[in-house]
């Protein structure tokens, strides 16, 4: 099984539509969990933390589900600006790795 | 505008050829890494260095040296290289022990012939 799992996509949606990408991780001793967002061409940049309680950032909404082992991000209203890879990034403890993994990224598209 | 600078952003070499990639931070941030992204594939985590020492090598060949003369400067060095090593390869660098944010490079994009 993979560490990060994620639908590759793509997401196809109108602007103004809300849409929504989970992401499994493996490990269930994982503590840390992010989104980043992967410009086409360009490097990842961290769009949000995820926390336990779920959190929001705007248009951004990022919930996680311990028992499942699965996050989510929900974007509402969305705009063409946001077409972009989104990816899943969790830490891995029982490795020993003091750095993070990626999962492969979930592509939106938004239409006009 | 980027606070990790990376160069070449773009490389083609032969299998034979030996060169260098170079990364360099202007965050003040003392953990640096190498990962390797290519088509279709999740970031591959190459290397670690916290403070000028490498913590982390992630099985990879030896043919990828790395090089941390200080905490602001990372190579990656190339030699003897294989097609299936052309990729993005990204530089990051973070707070050590901090795994919140980390700051990556544009990346070198790496083609081998």
């Amino acid at each position: 099984r993979k560490e990060v799992e994620q639908d590759p996509g793509p997401f196809n949606v109108p602007e103004g539509a809300t849409v929504a990408f989970n992401c499994t991780y493996s490990n269930s001793a994982s503590q840390s969990f992010f989104w980043y967002r992967q410009d086409c061409r360009k490097e990842p940049k961290l769009l949000m933390s995820v926390y336990s309680s779920g959190n929001e950032d705007g248009r951004f909404t990022a919930q996680l589900n311990r028992a499942s082992q699965y996050i989510s991000l929900l974007i509402r209203d969305s705009k063409l600006s946001d077409s972009a890879t989104y990816l899943c990034v969790v830490n891995n403890p029982d490795t020993g790795r003091r750095a993070l993994t990626f999962g492969s990224g979930t592509r939106l598209q938004v239409q006009p | 505008e980027t606070g990790v600078t990376q160069t070449p952003r773009h490389l083609v070499m032969g299998m034979t050829n030996k060169k260098s990639l170079k990364c360099e931070q202007h965050l003040g941030h003392n953990a640096m890494y190498w990962y390797k992204q290519s088509a279709k594939k999740p970031l591959e985590l190459m290397f670690v260095y916290n403070f000028k020492e490498q913590t982390e090598n992630n099985s990879v060949p030896s043919r990828f040296s790395p090089e941390c003369p200080n905490s602001s400067h990372l190579f990656l060095h190339l030699h003897t290289l294989q097609p299936e090593d052309s990729a993005l390869y990204l530089c990051a660098s973070s707070q050590a022990g901090d795994l919140g944010e980390l700051f990556f490079g544009e990346g070198s994009r790496l083609t081998v012939l």
